[in-house]
């Protein structure tokens, strides 16, 4: 089955760095990744849709300058926290999806914390 | 619009059945089921396409009522490995879904 692999699992940095998050397509080409943002005891946020070749496409409320992404092949997403502030700690998860007929799959996400 | 799942807390008993419904206020033209553990990503249980669509896995299907724009998760006698919270998705194709607020199950031996 379609796996993504999504790495660091978890990172804790200072606050006003930043953090670059990656996902990628094992066993299939995603056109398309979708980048969630899970607070505790919450739902998954749909932050911003990333696709391959070009301009990223963000939720309403959620900061392109802040939230970099960058889908520069087939296999590979990235996210990017930059200058991280305490209230961006956060579970991060990556989703692509292969076919329209069939469910998403979930990297393992990336637990943010940041001091 | 986030769909609306119901209940939003589930504790049953090793055996036992439990439904956790979704509900939307918008078309719905598939649903999404997932179910994730603690500190873990999503795992896809099932999807629904069609209205009138019924499917399932082992002790666990799913309904679709296209009309009532619902949807319903049934859990067959339920096992310890079913703890977790589950999560509703809707919309999908290039917009990426959007879930429910989740309905935490918790099965006790």
């Amino acid at each position: 089955g379609a796996v993504v692999s999504q790495h660091p699992s978890w990172v804790i940095c200072k606050s006003g760095t930043s953090v670059k998050i990656e996902c990628r397509s094992l066993d299939f080409q995603a056109t398309t990744m979708f980048w969630y943002r899970q607070f505790p005891k919450q739902s998954l946020m749909l932050m911003a849709t990333s696709n391959e070749g070009s301009k990223a496409t963000y939720e309403q409320g959620v900061e392109k300058d802040k939230f970099l992404i960058n889908h520069a092949s087939l296999t590979l997403s990235t996210l990017t926290v930059t200058s991280a502030h305490p209230e961006d700690s956060s579970f991060y998860i990556c989703s692509a999806r292969v076919g329209q007929f069939n469910g998403y799959t979930f990297g393992s996400g990336t637990r943010l914390t940041v001091v | 619009q986030q769909p609306v799942q119901s209940p939003q807390a589930v504790i049953l008993r090793e055996g036992e059945d439990a439904v956790i419904n979704c509900s939307s206020s918008k078309a719905l033209y598939s649903v999404h089921w997932y179910r994730q553990k603690h500190g873990e990503a999503p795992v896809f249980l099932m999807i629904l396409l069609k209205g009138g669509e019924q499917k399932g896995h082992d002790k666990i299907s799913a309904s679709f009522n296209e009309k009532k724009q619902q949807s319903s998760l049934y859990l067959t006698a339920s096992q310890l490995s079913y703890s977790g919270t589950y999560f509703c998705g809707t919309g999908g194709g290039a917009d990426g879904l959007t879930f429910g607020k989740g309905t935490h199950l918790i099965i006790q031996p």
